[in-house]
């Protein structure tokens, strides 16, 4: 089967650091991405991890650990526009569907 | 780049009619489409997969007569909600990937409303 496991709600405040921890239990598993969604609107893809390690992209950065099944995004800096919901999402190399974890509420207070 | 557009961006309509819901890939070729539903507060949920010029692939749940899809060409797809019901109410968003990265680019959603 598929799952994969997100906080549902984080708190941090402005200028922060905070680290949004995904687990799955997949088969098929080709890469884990990281997108970002606000109220009412479309998923932004953030990230990408195909192997091992850390990718950075600016303000935010990914890791994954293919043994552990485990990956995370780390956001820093925190600005107030950085409220919304992060999604994980196991992708298959086998029709390069996405299947997207719960999803994780941030809320970046002043 | 990679700018992918759906329409309409928001409709209401009456139970039992039927719905049609374009994707359009604006600036490269979709080889593959995805179709998903997200209802508030939760995930999105992949309802099927769609190739150009071949029949779509549908999750496990999904209803393939109730969920008409049609990928005619590398540009565009569509979803159609035959016998629309109040259940059906749900923001539906579509993705597209091709060219040279496997990446996905989503479209900024419909969002049907069954009254």
């Amino acid at each position: 089967g598929q799952s994969l496991e997100q906080p549902s709600e984080v708190t941090a405040v402005e200028g922060a650091i905070v680290q949004i921890n995904c687990t799955y239990q997949t088969s098929g598993f080709y890469g884990l991405s990281w997108y970002q969604q606000h109220d009412g609107g479309a998923p932004t893809f953030l990230s990408y991890n195909a192997l091992d390690g850390l990718e950075e992209t600016g303000r935010f950065s990914s890791f994954l650990s293919r043994s552990d099944s485990y990956g995370y995004l780390l956001l820093q800096e925190l600005q107030m526009k950085d409220s919304a919901s992060y999604f994980c999402a196991v992708f298959y190399n086998q029709g390069g569907k996405l299947i997207f974890g719960q999803g994780t509420e941030l809320s970046v207070k002043p | 780049g990679a700018v992918v557009s759906q329409h309409p961006s928001w409709v209401i309509c009456k139970s039992g009619t039927s719905v049609k819901i374009e994707c359009r890939s604006l600036d490269f070729q979709a080889t593959t489409m995805f179709w998903y539903r997200q209802f508030p507060k939760q995930s999105l949920m992949l309802m099927a997969t769609s190739n150009e010029g071949s029949k779509a692939t549908y999750e496990q749940g999904v209803e393939k007569d109730k969920f008409l899809i049609n990928h005619a060409s590398l540009t565009l797809s569509t979803l159609t909600v035959t016998s629309a019901h109040p259940e059906d109410s749900s923001f539906y968003i579509c993705s597209a990937s091709g060219g040279s990265t496997d990446t996905q680019y989503f479209g900024p959603g419909t969002r049907l409303t069954v009254l």
